[in-house]
């Protein structure tokens, strides 16, 4: 049973700092891998995919790469801002277009 | 381009009665997805749908939650009756899927159910 854990659960960090969140799951036999953005009461945005045979993706000051080997992926946010207070998803696709979240990990970018 | 539309935004009603809640994908977008967001949680897949047929329903208390997608456009999620545990955010998504690989999933804002 594919199981996704995201950790820290919650981070705090000065504004300008560079951080790292980070995914983990139980089966590398994956389709994709996405990360989210979840801000308090509305839906999710993607943010950025990354297909099974990929090892990284980038947007702006956004990086993340996967390793299907070790089952584990990072999203990698540069010079953070207030604005990207927020809680970010982990979601992997497996067979039968099923997708597993994880718990999230909660941002707080301090001004 | 329109996004995934959801209603009603809110909900609050008594345990044991019935609710629905409404999605309107993506234009051209074949997949739907229903989730259901307990707070403090990721999102838990009820149902997948492409275009009309079922894909996936694995998750879904069938004994009380019921969805379907007319057409291949619009879908309706039901609970009935509902029970305290019900109350989460019901969240629709829509992908425009390509052989076996998913695309990125655009999700609507969601429906908040609260069950007194």
């Amino acid at each position: 049973k594919q199981e996704v854990t995201q950790i820290p659960a919650a981070l705090s960090v000065p504004e300008g700092e560079n951080l790292v969140l980070n995914c983990s799951f139980t089966d590398s036999a994956i389709y994709n891998l996405q990360w989210f953005r979840q801000d308090p009461g509305k839906g999710l945005t993607s943010l950025l995919l990354i297909q099974s045979s990929q090892r990284e993706q980038t947007s702006g000051r956004l990086n993340a790469s996967l390793d299907k080997s070790s089952g584990r992926s990072t999203l990698y946010i540069a010079a953070s801002q207030p604005g990207d207070s927020a809680t970010y998803l982990c979601a992997v696709s497996i067979g039968g277009f099923k997708t597993i979240f994880g718990a999230g990990t909660r941002l707080f970018v301090k001004a | 381009e329109a996004g995934v539309a959801q209603s009603p935004r809110y909900k609050i009603i008594e345990k044991r009665q019935s609710v629905a809640f409404w999605c309107n994908p993506i234009s051209g977008h074949a997949t739907l997805y229903w989730y259901q967001q307990i707070l403090g949680q990721g999102p838990k897949l009820l149902i997948q749908f492409q275009n009309n047929g079922v894909v996936d329903d694995s998750q879904l208390p069938k004994d009380r939650f019921s969805a379907e997608r007319l057409k291949g456009v619009d879908s309706t999620l039901k609970i009935q009756p509902a029970k305290l545990e019900d109350s989460a955010v019901y969240l629709c998504a829509s992908s425009s899927t390509q052989g076996v690989r998913t695309d990125t999933q655009y999700f609507g804002p969601g429906t908040r159910l609260t069950v007194l």
